[in-house]
This record gives structure tokens, sequence and C-alpha cells, in this order.
């Protein structure tokens, strides 16, 4: 089955700290996605990745870096960490003519 | 610009009532179009997708959709709903079917007993 796992699920920053969220796929997509979920707000496109290697902005991108190693890690980077970064941040994989497979989510939260 | 829009943040019906959630897309052209659903603290699991064909498209536990595309709607349906449908449900649509999903805002569905 279809797996994406993302790492830590729970995790409590610093203003002004860096944090790392890691999402790691076993579905051999070439699609990844991070999104963040807030109130109001629904899903919004980070980064996403067409393959290792690639990078591009999604809706809100400024504040945010991502990495993409390898086909089955994706990570995204958060260099100064504010409060208003505090959200729910999913990870999500998928390949041409395949469904979107998501994480279960990482709840952040910048103090 | 693409956007996907649902315009119930919250809705509540009685166990065995019909459901309708609404959504509505604006795309240039005919997007492929999905209905998430995310229980409590999980992540999305996908009900539907439609990308052709037959309008109405059956999903997991009983959920169907209808595309109309002069209305631009991919609206949700259930016969009788269940407490266990108590759940958030997002629509989405992608212009390839694989890339750049937008999602709508959400609709919180309570089903009281």
């Amino acid at each position: 089955e279809a797996a994406v796992t993302q790492s830590p699920r729970n995790k409590v920053a610093v203003t002004g700290g860096k944090v790392t969220l890691s999402c790691n796929q076993t579905n051999n997509h070439n699609n990844m996605y991070w999104y963040r979920q807030d109130t109001g707000h629904g899903l919004r496109l980070i980064h996403y990745s067409y393959g290792a290697g690639s990078t591009e902005k999604g809706d809100i991108p400024d504040g945010y870096k991502a990495s993409r190693p390898s086909q089955e890690n994706f990570s995204l980077i958060l260099e100064l960490a504010t409060p208003s970064q505090t959200s729910v941040y999913f990870c999500a994989s998928g390949g041409i003519n395949t469904e979107v497979f998501f994480g279960k989510g990482t709840r952040l939260t910048v103090v | 610009a693409q956007s996907v829009t649902q315009p119930d943040a919250r809705v509540t019906v009685s166990e065995g009532a019909s459901l309708q959630l609404r959504c509505k897309y604006s795309y240039s052209g005919t997007p492929y179009l999905f209905w998430y659903v995310q229980y409590q603290r999980q992540g999305l699991q996908l009900l539907l997708k439609y990308y052709s064909g037959d309008p109405v498209v059956q999903g997991v536990n009983g959920f169907e959709a209808e595309f109309s595309k002069s209305d631009s709607s991919f609206h949700l349906r259930k016969a009788s709903v269940h407490w266990s449908d108590s759940a958030v449900y997002f629509c989405a649509a992608s212009i390839t079917g694989y890339q750049n999903f937008y999602f709508g805002k959400g609709t919180s569905l309570t089903v009281i007993p």
C-alpha cells in the first residue's frame, strides 16, 4: 500500500530557529508536495517537486525552502521560524495517473 | 485564476439524512476533480475522482459526486449519513490530474445522532 511518512509528527520550535520537516514515500512517485493547513484557508501549496534534485515554488513559498535529495525524500526547511508559521504541514506524493497520497501531518508550533 | 470554492464552511445533519456538500471550480478548461476526506488529526484520504465520461462518479463508503460543466460544479452526495462520516471534506482540482492540485477551504461535517 502506498505510504507517505512524515517526521516529526509534532514539533515545538523557538522563533528564529531552524526547523526541518521530513517526508519519505515508498510509492516511487515522481511528484511530491508540501502543504500547510490553517483554519479558514484549507490546504495551501508551499513547495513541490517533480523528481530528485528539483524543487518548485508553490503558492506560498516565502519563508520556506525545500530539498529533494532522492526520489523517496522531500524536506521542508524553515531557516528562521516565525510564529506565523505555526500550522499543520502535510506532505503528499503522486505520480502520473495515480491519486495523491498524504502523510498524517506534522503539527508545528513556533513560540 | 484557478480556484476551488466550497461555500459551506460547516454543515450539520442528522444521522440517516441525506447529504450534499457543494464545490465550485474556476478553471480555463475542465480540470480533473477530486473529493478528499480528513478525519480528526489524520491525513487526507481520497473519496472519489472524476476524469471524464459519466458525470456521476461513485466513491467509497456510499459517497458519489456529480460533475456539471455548465455549472462548474462537483457536488458530493450521500443518501444516508452515519455518525462516522463526521469529518472535514475537501474538494480539489488539477488540470493534469496528477500535478498542482488546488484545494477548497474544506467543509466540516457534523453528523448528530
